[in-house]
């Protein structure tokens, strides 16, 4: 059983539209993360979230963490093909331990 | 350049070898951390280590020890390979601000 729970597991979308994604357990985090990552490659962190209710911006990528500060959400506007990859989001535990939920492979076609 | 450098990037092993992957990080990061990575489950940890001389146990340790003797490396032993150990593993450092990762080590146990 994963500490977090992504959803969904696999989002296939068109060019220009919208998604999002979620992050969720029943566990608090002091902070949590969100990647994204490659074939082939390491994960490449793309914003941390600390405060709950916290909201943050990276270009055409929006971040939340929730008030409770056991979620999270990721939402992308516009898609474009370069965002096609495995996004995962990272929670550290009570053990200052990270663990990461099983990930949303996205791919968004041209 | 700066950063988190596994080795090997790919190694195959027969059932009941040893090896150690290595890692080493060079931005005097306290904590670093080991990682599998399994199709469909993202990322599992293995161990970690929250500064020289100090490891602890992740999610799956079994079959896998650590040691911290410096900052700079924390290196992965496996001391009798199995075929369930054939995955994709990973290092990171850093703490609960970002991690950033090593491109990976592609290990096969038949």
């Amino acid at each position: 059983t994963q500490l977090l729970e992504q959803s969904p597991q696999f989002l296939s979308i068109q060019e220009g539209e919208n998604l999002t994604v979620y992050c969720n357990s029943s566990s608090v985090f002091s902070s949590l993360q969100w990647y994204r990552q490659e074939p082939g490659e390491g994960p490449v962190l793309l914003v941390t979230v600390v405060t709950g209710g916290e909201v943050k911006k990276l270009k055409r990528l929006t971040f939340q963490f929730g008030d409770a500060r056991k979620d999270s959400s990721l939402h992308i506007t516009a898609a474009q093909p370069g965002d096609t990859g495995l996004y995962l989001c990272a929670g550290e535990g009570s053990n200052n331990d990270m663990r990461f939920g099983a990930g949303t492979r996205l791919t968004v076609k041209p | 350049n700066a950063g988190v450098t596994q080795t090997p990037k790919f190694q195959v092993l027969k059932t009941g070898q040893s090896m150690t992957l290595q890692c080493a990080q060079d931005m005097n990061h306290e904590y670093m951390s080991w990682y599998r990575q399994d199709p469909g489950m993202g990322l599992r940890l293995i161990h970690y280590s929250v500064g020289a001389g100090i490891t602890d146990q992740g999610e799956v340790p079994n079959g896998y020890n650590v040691s911290r003797s410096t900052t700079e490396d924390f290196p992965l032993r496996l001391l009798s390979a199995a075929p369930s150990q054939t995955s994709v593993y990973f290092c990171a450092s850093g703490r609960n601000y970002g991690y950033t990762f090593g491109s990976g080590t592609r290990l096969t146990v038949v």
